[in-house]
């Protein structure tokens, strides 16, 4: 069984720049959840993915968007970069429930530098 | 949401860790989970609960009856438990899932 995967490790980038991240979830989940975790930070989530489409969104501006595609794999488009979005960014996939919250399996993320 | 969680706390092997995470705003249908980190890797799961106590093979979890606190229990840690631990809350049901991590413990165990 495949564990979530993420690319790429690292990423540099200059202010005003935009930036795709991508997630490929656990095999058998069908619910994509995208965090950024800055440096001593917990992480602070962004949305999350239910069948290809955005099933809630934490406090990000609207130029944080995302995808989900029909192997529910993902993608975080963030566009005009800005210093504060350096951060880690995770990518957590879970089976949807209809009456429970499920548990989450991380990816190792994706450090965003933004120079 | 709102949860927030004791900076740090220090351990010796071999003694119980118990983690409290506060979640005044706790919604009805929230659920509370409990991550582990370790420094450059995502949080993993350690265990869930909605209300009173949730045991499993690493962990214990108690749950209040107001439910505006947890508290994670380690029975006996070890040096590879040095980690950073997360509360989660987040809706169990319907369409505006919006998780909130707290603001993490690190833990730190020794000899």
């Amino acid at each position: 069984e495949t564990g979530v995967t993420q690319s790429p490790t690292h990423l540099i980038k200059t202010r005003g720049q935009q930036v795709t991240l991508r997630c490929s979830s656990q095999s058998g989940h069908n619910t994509v959840s995208w965090y950024q975790q800055a440096l001593g930070q917990g992480p602070q989530f962004i949305f999350q993915y239910y069948r290809e489409e955005e099933n809630g969104r934490g406090n990000f501006p609207p130029r944080f968007s995302g995808l989900q595609f029909p192997n529910y794999s993902s993608e975080l488009n963030v566009n005009a970069l800005e210093l504060d979005d350096s951060a880690l960014y995770l990518c957590a996939s879970s089976p949807r429930g209809e009456d429970s919250y499920n548990e989450q399996f991380f990816g190792p993320g994706t450090r965003l530098t933004v120079l | 949401a709102k949860t927030t969680q004791p900076i740090s706390m220090d351990s010796y092997e071999g003694q119980e860790v118990n983690i409290t995470c506060s979640h005044n705003n706790i919604a009805t249908n929230d659920y509370i989970t409990w991550y582990q980190q370790f420094p450059s890797q995502g949080p993993r799961f350690i265990i869930q609960g909605y209300k009173t106590k949730v045991t499993n093979e690493v962990a214990s979890l108690f749950i209040p009856a107001d439910r505006k606190s947890s508290t994670l229990s380690l029975p006996r840690v070890s040096l590879s438990d040095t980690a950073v631990y997360y509360c989660l809350v987040g809706e169990g049901t319907g369409t505006a899932s919006k998780l909130t991590f707290g603001t993490g413990t690190r833990l730190q165990v020794t000899l």
